[in-house]
């Protein structure tokens, strides 16, 4: 069955520092790919997407590329402010009818001033 | 334009009660999933509504069941509660049309069983 794994957290970063969560994926056909983002006491919100090999999906100043050949989807950016504190979730859907989401597990992300 | 709203917020229950949950979509979507997200852990898949009708179904027992109406919105239901079933129950929408690539998500209900 399909399967994505993603670092563990929590990763703790000072303010401007750059961040990657590393995401690899396994799926029996030719997988979309997303990352969720989930503020403390909210539901998910898409963060960005990729639905084919070498895509790159680029929302506020995130970015994740698609790579077929090691089957993994990493999150990063740049510098990262106090507010991108909050849990990142990797997620996979086959695109066949149904679509459901499969998820990581999550990994929390801490920024300090 | 209304995102995904769900109701109630928090739920608390005791083992053995049942619960309904319910779903709006976001405007003009037509395909509701729900699932169900414990403490620390990524949201797992419960079942997929599309036209009413229940599309695709994940790993979980049959005491969780659910319904959509004609206006598109759902219902989640869940009997017999267990422990085990205190999360936060995530209701996404979706366009079929576009094969539901984007699932929108509500603020979920928290349900806490005792």
């Amino acid at each position: 069955g399909n399967s994505v794994t993603q670092m563990e957290g929590p990763v703790t970063l000072s303010e401007e520092a750059f961040l990657t969560i590393n995401c690899t994926y396994t799926a029996t056909g030719y997988p979309s790919l997303f990352w969720y983002v989930q503020y403390p006491g909210e539901g998910l919100q898409l963060l960005l997407k990729a639905t084919k090999a070498d895509d790159k999906g680029s929302n506020k100043g995130f970015e994740a590329t698609y790579r077929k050949e090691t089957t993994s989807f990493h999150l990063e950016k740049g510098s990262v402010q106090v507010s991108d504190s909050a849990v990142y979730f990797c997620a996979l859907s086959e695109g066949a009818a149904g679509n459901k989401l499969t998820f990581g597990g999550g990994t929390r992300v801490l920024v300090k001033p | 334009d209304a995102g995904v709203t769900q109701s109630p917020t928090h739920l608390i229950k005791t083992r053995g009660q049942q619960v309904t949950l319910r779903c709006s979509p976001k405007s003009g979507h037509d395909t509701v999933s729900w699932y169900q997200q414990a403490l620390g852990q990524g949201p797992q898949f419960i079942f997929q509504y599309y036209e009413e009708e229940e599309r695709q179904r994940g790993n979980f027992p049959d005491r969780f069941s659910g319904h959509q109406f004609p206006n598109y919105s759902s219902e989640l239901n869940v009997n017999a509660l267990l422990l085990g079933d205190s999360a936060l129950y995530l209701c996404a929408s979706s366009l079929e049309v576009n094969r539901g690539e984007t699932q929108y998500f509500g603020p979920g209900t928290r349900l806490l069983v005792l």
